[in-house]
């Protein structure tokens, strides 16, 4: 069973949509990050959250940390063809191995 | 920030051969340096965790003596995947934190595309 659960794992949308992406976990997480990893390269990091119920911005990207500090989100507003890439979520903190979830792969068609 | 560097890029081997991979942190000093694989359009999945002077950890399923993982400085891990076959072409990535405890920040490297033929 993994630790972070992530969905949905495939997302194909026309440019200018928006968009939801989910982490949720049993387990409390110390903070939670995000990447975006593009074909044969290595993750980028986006954005840390710490803070149960935390709330951050970059630029069309919205990322919230549940108040339990269990579950996480990324909203993207109107979707752009240069946001196409695998999107991962990545859990530290407690007594287990920081994890990553399955990851979604979205693309954004012009 | 901080700058994770991998070498080669991508390996084409032949099957048999032993490929060595290294992951430098370049701009600060890494007490635990981790290696992941990945397959196409799947996430990264955690092959072992190795602190530096030490013996490296493996995640279940992965043969230690398949992947050998040296950390022998602060700054250098490398991974040598031992007598490769074809089943081991994959995408490994690295990534290195200073601290050793969990809650630390892994920074990533770019990645190595392994192919065996």
């Amino acid at each position: 069973t993994q630790l972070l659960e992530q969905s949905p794992q495939f997302l194909s949308i026309q440019e200018g949509e928006n968009l939801t992406v989910y982490c949720n976990s049993s387990s409390v997480f110390s903070s939670l990050q995000w990447y975006r990893q593009e074909p044969g390269e290595g993750p980028v990091l986006l954005v840390t959250v710490v803070t149960g119920g935390e709330v951050k911005k970059l630029k069309r990207l919205t990322f919230q940390f549940g108040d339990a500090r269990k579950d996480s989100s990324l909203h993207i507003t109107a979707a752009q063809p240069g946001d196409t890439g695998l999107y991962l979520c990545f859990g530290t903190g407690g007594s287990y191995i920081p994890t990553f979830g399955r990851g979604t792969s979205l693309i954004v068609h012009p | 920030g901080a700058v994770v560097s991998q070498h080669p890029s991508r390996v084409i081997c032949k099957s048999g051969t032993s490929v060595k991979i290294e992951c430098r942190s370049l701009d600060f000093q890494a007490t635990t340096m981790f290696w992941y694989r990945q397959f196409p359009k799947q996430s990264l999945m955690l092959m072992a965790t190795s602190n530096e002077g030490s013996k490296a950890t493996y995640e279940q399923g992965v043969e230690k003596d398949k992947f050998l993982i040296n950390h022998a400085s602060l700054t250098l891990s490398t991974l040598t995947v031992t007598s490769a076959h074809p089943e081991d072409s994959s995408f490994y990535i690295c990534s290195a934190s200073r601290g050793g405890g969990t809650q630390e920040t892994q920074y990533f490297g770019p990645g190595t595309r392994l192919l065996v033929l």
